[in-house]
């Protein structure tokens, strides 16, 4: 149990188009998600908290019109890169939690900004 | 500020040896530690919580301490095994509504063949 999947796991775009990357909790109901990014040897940097059917809490620094997250379902929350540039080149993860501490994270999306 | 400090430096260990891997931490009184197993190119995996009025939890090979007077968890792997190799994380998780989680870079441990 308690799996979550992300989507796509790769994409390459072009600067200044946009990105969506889906979360998903298969088999149980996620109350709150939260999307990270991490650089190569670096430790997960919380951006941004999201509870269903309410707006994202953003972390300081993380630019909310840049970063555009949607939590629609207990199922599904989305994170929409707008405007991508280079520096925006990372690995975005998802993670779920139901009701108790335990986060359970998705497989990540690499993206790399051309 | 809050600090959490693991070993940067990669953990070799020999097949069949126990692994113990370090979590410090600075200005912050959690309410629960996480340890987290992560490959290359992959999202963290959930391996064991221990909440701050725990001294021990154990699974299977897996133990983990927590000693909120030292500010320090130690994360131990008995008979290590190459499929071991990996990196490990811990996270330190807040009370409360927001139950915020702050991770630590990660220790890499290599078990050799």
């Amino acid at each position: 149990g308690a799996v979550v999947s992300q989507h796509p796991s790769r994409v390459i775009c072009k600067s200044g188009t946009s990105v969506k990357i889906e979360c998903r909790s298969l088999d149980f109901q996620a109350t709150t998600m939260f999307w990270y990014r991490q650089f190569p040897k670096q430790s997960l940097m919380l951006m941004a908290t999201s509870n269903e059917g309410s707006k994202a809490t953003y972390e300081q620094g993380v630019e909310k019109d840049k970063f555009l997250i949607n939590h629609a379902s207990l199922t599904l929350s989305t994170l929409t890169v707008t405007s991508a540039h280079p520096e925006d080149s990372s690995f975005y993860i998802c993670s779920a939690r139901q009701l108790q501490e335990t986060q359970y994270f998705g497989p990540g999306t690499r993206l790399l900004v051309l | 500020s809050q600090k959490i400090e693991q070993n940067s430096e990669a953990l070799n260990i020999q097949e069949g040896k126990t692994a113990t891997l370090t979590c410090n931490y600075t200005n912050y009184s959690p309410a629960y530690l996480q340890w987290y197993r992560q490959d290359p190119g992959r999202g963290p995996v959930f391996l064991l919580l221990i909440r701050e009025n725990e001294k021990e939890k154990r699974k299977e090979r897996l133990k983990v301490t927590f000693d909120t007077t030292l500010k320090q968890s130690l994360f131990h792997i008995t008979a290590s095994q190459p499929a071991d190799s990996a990196t490990y994380l811990c996270a330190l998780g807040s009370s409360g509504g927001y139950q915020k989680v702050t991770f630590g870079t990660g220790t890499k441990l290599q078990v050799i063949p």
